[in-house]
């Protein structure tokens, strides 16, 4: 069964500080990964989209990498602000999960960026 | 494009009770999902359909009916809800890889 973790749980920056968040699944035979942002009382908020045949996607200041063999991908945030606060979910779509139906999410890293 | 809707924002039900959560998409996406969100457990997969007149059972099923007659509409259905059914529900559709979150449907039995 896919399992997905994200550290750390929580963090708290200053602004301007560039900062990563990681996401670890256990079992690598996925279709793609997913980053999200979820604000307070809200939906999600679809980031980045990694197909397994890639590396990285880049989104202005957002850069997911992806190592499918290690089971990691990280989430870089460059000159953070505080307009990033909010929680930011790891998702992937794997080949034994309903054939890829299915998203197994991580339990969120909830970021604070202080003025 | 509205995108993915859901109705109601809020409900709060007791023991027993039944309705329907609604959910809609304009974006002419075949598959549409519903997940629960839960303090310290994550988003889990409820049902999901590929396409009109079919659906199939996510990870945790129980509990829950659903129907896709229209490409537009995917309504979540709850029989005799219980406590444990407590959570924030979200509606999802999918053009290729990417997913469409709703805004939620904040549901609470008592």
């Amino acid at each position: 069964k896919q399992e997905v973790t994200q550290i750390p749980a929580a963090l708290s920056v200053p602004e301007g500080e560039n900062l990563v968040l990681n996401c670890s699944f256990t079992d690598s035979a996925i279709y793609n990964l997913q980053w999200f942002r979820q604000d307070p009382g809200k939906g999600l908020t679809s980031l980045l989209l990694i197909q397994s045949s890639q590396r990285e996607q880049t989104s202005g200041r957002l850069n997911a990498s992806l190592d499918k063999s290690s089971g990691r991908s990280t989430l870089y945030i460059a000159a953070s602000q505080p307009g990033d606060s909010a929680t930011y979910l790891c998702a992937v779509s794997s080949m034994n999960n309903n054939a890829g139906n299915m998203l197994t999410f991580g339990g969120g890293t909830r970021l604070m960026v202080k003025p | 494009n509205a995108g993915v809707t859901q109705t109601p924002k809020f409900q709060v039900l007791k023991t027993g009770q039944s309705m329907t959560l609604q959910c809609a998409q304009d974006m002419n996406h075949e598959y549409m999902s519903w997940y629960r969100q839960d303090p310290g457990m994550g988003l889990r997969l409820i049902h999901y359909s590929v396409g009109a007149g079919i659906t199939d059972q996510g990870e945790v099923p129980n509990g829950y009916n659903v129907s896709r007659s229209t490409t537009e509409d995917f309504p979540l259905r709850l029989l005799s809800a219980a406590p444990s059914q407590t959570s924030v529900y979200f509606c999802a559709s999918r053009s290729g890889a990417e997913q469409y979150f709703g805004p939620g449907t904040r549901l609470t039995v008592t």
